[in-house]
């Protein structure tokens, strides 16, 4: 059960977009479209942003996307805001009937 | 109000056991699979257990595999956490969450579990 693989962090200006990759293998990411992402301010509990690979629950904005290419997924935010400063968590559902989440991307807005 | 709380959390020491609760309200629980993840403050989030609808069938991290064990009271809109055998590498932060292959989602705020060795 290795985590999925997250870059430690990305940094965007104001209107800017930015991509956040999660790489797993073929027996998670690559397997299944249950990939997850979640936003975490301090102190707070997870927001769940991306579900099912690309699905936007209700209220969230249009600016979150996400993809998938092979064992790789991607949350994309274009029009990057102050507030989209946090941390991102990447998930999946994986072969072995578990979860597996990656190690999680600092967002800083610049 | 949707929503999941925890109880539970405190201070134990090393080789000792701790039951957390999350109670459920403003859904419908039963409908739902759900897991219990862990955060070491200030690092990541870790997937820890779930539990399907109707308490059929379980899943753990190897990481607590033999010593956790997860169940639910639909009854009480309530999941359980029986954690024994406990080590300081399980101090975290656990929340409570209904299903993660859907949205939307409802988590807890957290309960802390501090293991002293």
């Amino acid at each position: 059960q290795s985590a999925l693989t997250q870059p430690a962090s990305v940094s965007g200006s104001p209107g800017q977009s930015i991509t956040i990759s999660c790489t797993g293998t073929s027996s998670d990411v690559g397997n299944y479209n249950y990939v997850s992402w979640y936003q975490q301010h301090p102190g707070k509990a997870p927001k769940l942003m991306i579900y099912g690979v690309s699905s936007r629950p209700s209220g969230i904005s249009n600016r979150f996307s996400g993809s998938k290419s092979a064992n790789t997924a991607s949350l994309t935010i274009s029009g990057l805001q102050a507030e989209d400063e946090a941390d991102y968590y990447c998930t999946s559902y994986t072969s072995s009937s578990t979860w597996v989440f990656g190690g999680g991307t600092k967002l800083t807005v610049l | 109000e949707v929503q999941l709380v925890e109880s539970g959390g405190g201070l134990v020491q090393s080789g000792g056991s701790l039951r957390l609760s999350c109670v459920a309200s403003g859904f419908t629980f039963s409908s739902y699979w759900m897991s219990w993840v862990r955060q070491v403050p200030g690092k990541g989030l870790v997937w820890v257990s779930h539990i399907h609808n109707d308490g059929s069938r379980t899943s753990y991290a190897d990481s607590v595999k033999g010593r956790f064990t997860i169940s639910r009271d639909n009854a009480k809109d309530t999941l359980y956490l029986q954690m024994n055998s406990l080590r300081a590498e399980d101090t975290a932060v656990y929340f409570c969450a209904t299903d993660l292959a859907r949205g939307p989602q409802v988590w807890g705020q957290g309960t802390l579990v501090t293991v002293s060795s």
